[in-house]
């Protein structure tokens, strides 16, 4: 069965620093990975996914993500986070079936 | 607002009454989806419709949920007999029919329910 791991369950961050999330995967056939963000008091929004080709992907925001088919990651990344990045971070993954798989999130609190 | 709607935002009900949830989806997807949310816990597929036809559930749907989607527009999913247990985040999405997975999905706002 597909399941998805999340480390990190909360972050704290001062404004400007480096962030990375991290994602594991189990599944061993060929998948696509998506990472989604809610901010408070919003509803969940696509940050960035990935399906083929190059593994580094860019999304929305200034994140970016890579993917290391061999060690089942998927890790978010953010060379310098700020205070509106202050959000719950779920990775989630989809073995070409059409259901979702969700990590357990990340709640990331950006300080100024 | 073109996007994901969901209504009611919030209900609250005593044990064991029934309530019932409805999501509109993004008019031109032909796919939607329901997920439960609970606190600490990242969403969890709940069934997936494609139009009208419900072409998976998940073990998470108890006899006394159902789900529908009669002309393959808004979607409801009702809870029948209700438990403290079932409290939770009820959330729609919608996407477009892509092959191999390669669907983006949209969710809603979401239903918070909570059982007393």
């Amino acid at each position: 069965a597909q399941s998805v791991s999340q480390h990190n369950h909360h972050v704290i961050l001062s404004e400007a620093a480096s962030l990375e999330l991290g994602c594991n995967y189990s599944y061993g056939g060929t998948v696509n990975l998506f990472w989604y963000v809610q901010y408070p008091g919003q509803h969940l929004q696509l940050l960035l996914k990935y399906f083929s080709g190059d593994p580094l992907v860019k999304g929305i925001k200034g994140f970016e993500a890579e993917f290391i088919k061999s060690k089942f990651s998927f890790n978010l990344r953010k060379p310098s986070v700020q205070w509106s990045d202050t959000a719950e971070y779920f990775c989630a993954v989809n073995g070409g079936y059409n259901k979702l798989i969700f990590g357990a999130g990340t709640r990331l609190a950006v300080h100024p | 607002d073109t996007g994901v709607s969901q209504n009611p935002r919030h209900k609250i009900t005593k044990r064991g009454q029934n309530v019932t949830f409805r999501c509109d989806p993004i008019s031109e997807h032909n796919r939607l989806y329901w997920y439960r949310q609970t606190l600490g816990q990242g969403p969890e597929f709940l069934t997936y419709f494609q139009n009208e036809a419900q072409l998976e559930k998940s073990r998470l749907l108890s006899d006394r949920f159902s789900a529908e989607r009669p002309k393959g527009s808004f979607s409801t999913l009702e809870i029948q007999r209700t438990e403290q247990g079932d409290s939770a985040m009820y959330l729609c999405a919608s996407s477009e029919e892509l092959a191999g997975g390669r669907n983006e999905q949209f969710f809603g706002p979401g239903t918070r329910l909570t059982v007393l």
